[in-house]
């Protein structure tokens, strides 16, 4: 159980286009999930919180204009990156919170994100 | 600044042997502790997991330890297996907030 899934895998997009990642919850319903992005050799690094039915909670640092997200149900989350530039280029991995309350978050396998 | 830090960046130890991951925090706020193991290009899969309450915790070949006072943790696996090469993170959360701060990895080879 607890699995978290995303699509796409990869995806490669220009600059100045927008990119929508999505993670979704496949056996549990989670009413928290995170996105994280990884640069190559480096930590994982919160963006932001995602509540189903509000407002994403970003981390210092973050544009919330640039990074949007909408958690609109409760098996869904979704990452937008809008008008990408090749600095955005970097691993998205999502997590939901374990559905019995516990601290551990269960992880998606994570987007690659190419912008050329 | 960097709350949760693993100052080891790689670690090769023999098959069958112990392999000792440590991580240090700062912030003493953080009450609940975590290992994953990564992959390249996969997301993290959870290991195991330790309260601010506890000093150590266990699960088959994989133990946790905490010091709080020396605000440090350590991940012993035992016996190593070549399965268990992979990038080690800890990570920390506290005050409810069920969001981790992430450590910088340990990079675990283990030598057949």
């Amino acid at each position: 159980g607890a699995v978290v899934s995303q699509h796409p895998s990869w995806v490669i997009c220009k600059s100045g286009t927008s990119v929508k990642i999505e993670c979704r919850s496949l056996d549990f319903q989670a009413t928290t999930m995170f996105w994280y992005r990884q640069f190559p050799k480096q930590s994982l690094m919160l963006m932001a919180t995602s509540n189903e039915g509000s407002k994403a909670t970003y981390e210092q640092g973050v544009e919330k204009d640039k990074f949007l997200i909408n958690h609109a149900s409760l098996t869904l989350s979704t990452l937008t990156v809008t008008s990408a530039h090749p600095e955005d280029s970097s691993f998205y991995i999502c997590s939901a919170r374990d559905p019995g309350g516990r601290y551990e978050q269960y992880f998606g396998p994570g987007t690659r994100l190419t912008v050329t | 600044d960097q709350q949760v830090k693993q100052n080891s960046p790689s670690l090769s130890v023999q098959e069958g042997r112990i392999s000792i991951l440590n991580c240090d925090y700062t912030n003493s706020m953080f009450d609940y502790f975590l290992w994953y193991k990564k992959y390249p290009a996969e997301g993290p899969t959870f290991l195991i997991s330790i309260s601010s309450i506890k000093d150590k915790n266990e699960d088959g070949r994989f133990t946790v330890f905490l010091n709080k006072s020396a605000k440090h943790l350590s991940l012993h696996i035992v016996p190593s297996q070549p399965g268990d090469s992979a990038v080690y993170f800890c990570a920390a959360s506290g005050s409810g907030t069920y969001k981790y701060i992430f450590g910088t990895g340990t990079r675990l080879k283990v030598l057949a």
